[in-house]
């Protein structure tokens, strides 16, 4: 069973186009993230919610909204994509007063905007 | 202060030797310091982490180096093999804080 599991591992679409990616979480974590890698590799965040409530919102366009139903799933919709928005976008989870922020990441989900 | 400065951005070592990645940071209320290892097409994981009461952290050839009044942290991966391979990332927390990541290093053992 994946422990976090996302949905589509890859996406192909054209710039102005608006897309969705899926994120669930089996662990019973109460945190979830959403983190961008670029080309360069380097991890950017760019969203969390605990227990379905916004915590981290960081300078990301707000063509970018993360949604989550519940604590297991967060979702990320993304409206008129840009070249830019090329990247993998991973899903994290965590459980917060364990002592230690250890995530568990998704595999992610490489998103190609043409 | 909230950065988690790591270097090189690249190694290559030969199969056996000893690879050294170094971090640093600013903010003293750090109180986490994890490293996770991100192989192609995969996500990132947790590898090894360490707290700043200890200066050292072995879990099999991974060993973690901390100087607590440098604010400085170093990898190192003892016997390296080419699965070892892959992108390190450092990173620092406080409690349930956000995760603040290095930029990564992409290593590259040969055979």
């Amino acid at each position: 069973d994946t422990a976090v599991s996302q949905t589509p591992k890859y996406l192909v679409t054209q710039m102005g186009n608006d897309k969705s990616i899926k994120c669930e979480q089996n662990l019973g974590h109460d945190t979830m993230y959403w983190y961008k890698q670029d080309s360069k590799k380097f991890l950017k965040i760019m969203f969390s919610y605990n227990n379905k409530e916004l915590i981290i919102n960081e300078t990301v366009p707000n063509r970018f909204s993360p949604k989550s139903p519940d604590k297991a799933h967060l979702n990320l919709h993304i409206n008129s994509l840009e070249l830019g928005d090329s990247a993998v976008y991973f899903c994290a989870s965590s459980l917060r007063g364990s002592g230690a922020n250890v995530l568990t990441f998704g595999a992610g989900s490489r998103l190609t905007v043409l | 202060q909230q950065q988690v400065k790591q270097s090189p951005q690249s190694l290559i070592v030969q199969k056996g030797g000893i690879p050294i990645i170094n971090c640093a940071y600013e903010n003293t209320a750090f109180d986490y310091f994890p490293w996770y290892q991100q192989f192609p097409g995969k996500g990132p994981a947790l590898l090894i982490a360490i707290r700043p009461d200890v200066s050292e952290k072995k879990e099999g050839r991974f060993t973690i180096s901390f100087n607590k009044s440098a604010k400085q942290f170093s990898l190192h991966i003892m016997d390296s093999q080419p699965g070892d391979s892959a992108t390190y990332f450092c990173a620092a927390s406080r409690r349930d804080d956000k995760i603040i990541f290095g930029k990564g290093t992409r290593l590259h053992i040969l055979p």
